[in-house]
């Protein structure tokens, strides 16, 4: 299975500060990488899918690109409904694989 | 619109078989390209691909779970059952059903599922 690791696994940010998440493949996946937002008792919501395609209503400050292996999620100017956990998905090869999650924490 | 809904015990037993409905609507599983996964998570803990059944009526399974898990479709009912034998309290999680073929654009609202004697 291809695994995704990702980091850290929580941060500590203020509002209005710019915040980058890391998933690393474990081997090459083109662009098949995807990043969902979930708050506390709610199902995960659909941030980026292929790598850098922003979701259909998601705010502009969410942004994804690609380095080979490594995925970023960068979160421009966090806002307060931003403090949640992330969490990366593979989807190059069955199985689908998702990542540890990080947690952006309000410092 | 685009819903789903999982439906299913609270409570099972240790070694008992659960079985879990997704029930959806606002798109047909006989659609080219259209897919159906499964998905949990353990309280406090990461999500977890479980399996998916695509339009096609192709399956696939998580590796460390396939001898376990089975997935189906009921097009006629617009319905995805999940199917879990054996089950141990491990499998304590919330359990999702989502549609997509490579990312899930709409989820369920999650069912808990607690395995416990």
């Amino acid at each position: 299975d291809i695994q995704v690791t990702q980091s850290p696994s929580s941060l500590s940010a203020s509002v209005g500060d710019t915040v980058t998440i890391t998933c690393r493949a474990s081997q090459s996946i083109n662009d098949y990488l995807n990043w969902y937002q979930q708050k506390p008792r709610k199902a995960p919501n659909l941030l980026i899918y292929g790598g850098s395609n922003l979701q259909s209503g998601v705010p502009s400050r969410f942004s994804g690109r690609r380095s080979g292996t490594d995925f970023t999620l960068t979160i421009s100017s966090l806002q307060p409904e931003d403090f949640a956990t992330y969490y990366c998905q593979q989807s190059y090869t069955s199985p689908w694989t998702f990542g540890q999650g990080t947690k952006v924490e309000i410092k | 619109q685009v819903t789903l809904r999982e439906s299913g015990p609270a409570l099972v037993q240790p070694t008992q078989t659960l079985t879990l409905t997704c029930t959806f609507s606002g798109f047909s599983l006989t659609t080219s390209k259209m897919s159906v996964s499964w998905i949990r998570q353990p309280p406090g803990k990461a999500l977890e691909w479980l399996a998916r059944i695509d339009w096609d009526d192709d399956k696939y399974y998580s590796t460390s779970l396939k001898t376990n898990v089975t997935i189906s479709k009921d097009t006629s009912k617009n319905e995805v059952v999940l199917t879990m034998t054996n089950v141990d309290p491990v499998d304590t999680a919330t359990y999702y059903c989502a549609r997509g073929l490579r990312w899930y654009d709409y989820w369920g609202q999650g069912t808990l599922v607690t395995v416990s004697s």
